[in-house]
């Protein structure tokens, strides 16, 4: 099984709500990775988690939580977005050792409104 | 974080060799080059990765300049299917696990 899965697929959300990302793999792999996408832009990265502990997080607003609950689960939680957080979120997993190739998920496309 | 830089678009004709070019001038003796693609309404996936000799895989080839200051990624014969955008990543040897993405290069296959 080499996939990283999200859901949901899709996402609308009020700027009041508090709404969450879900991401798993089941390959073993110790690193994993939120990404921020804009329409015909690059991904941007946001957070990564090693080994389930936060080791990066690019500067991304409060709004953003992230959490590892275990290996093979990594969650996005949101509150009080605002609508230029629409975007693409694409999670990612690797190896965690090692220079591996990342395999991304499929994505969730989230609007604010 | 060293950067890359890409042509915004390129085009190329169905059964031809695609030449992707990235220069990375500022690459560290550690960082690895990797290569990405991302079709249209998907998340991006692996394609190639180096670190100083000339590579090849079922997808592609990745050819490193002697100074690994630029690389190139090379398609044999494109397909309708590799119509995408592909990404040039310098990937740190450091443990900080970071893949960050350049702006990437468009690459349109004519029929």
């Amino acid at each position: 099984d080499t996939e990283v899965t999200q859901t949901p697929k899709h996402l609308v959300m009020g700027m009041t709500n508090k709404k969450s990302l879900k991401c798993e793999q089941h390959m073993g792999h110790r690193a994993m990775y939120w990404y921020k996408q804009k329409a015909k832009k690059p991904p941007e990265l946001m957070f990564v988690y090693s080994y389930e502990k936060l080791s990066i997080n690019e500067s991304v607003p409060s709004r953003f939580s992230p959490e590892c609950p275990n290996s093979s689960l990594l969650n996005l939680h949101l509150h009080a977005l605002q609508p230029e957080d629409s975007a693409l979120y694409l999670c990612a997993s690797s190896q965690g050792f090692g220079v591996t190739e990342a395999f991304f998920g499929q994505g969730t496309r989230l609007t604010v409104v | 974080d060293a950067k890359t830089t890409q042509p915004n678009s390129m085009e190329s004709n169905e059964e031809e060799p695609v030449h992707l070019p990235c220069n990375h001038s500022t690459i560290s003796g550690t960082d690895y080059i990797h290569w990405y693609r991302q079709l249209p309404s998907q998340g991006p996936e692996y394609v190639i990765h180096g670190l100083t000799s000339n590579v090849n895989n079922r997808m592609a080839s990745l050819a490193i300049a002697e100074d690994r200051k630029s690389s190139t990624l090379i398609l044999h014969r494109a397909t309708l299917r590799d119509a995408a955008v592909y990404y040039c990543i310098l990937r740190e040897n450091s443990g900080t696990y970071k893949y960050i993405f350049g702006t990437g290069t468009r690459l349109k296959v004519l029929a």
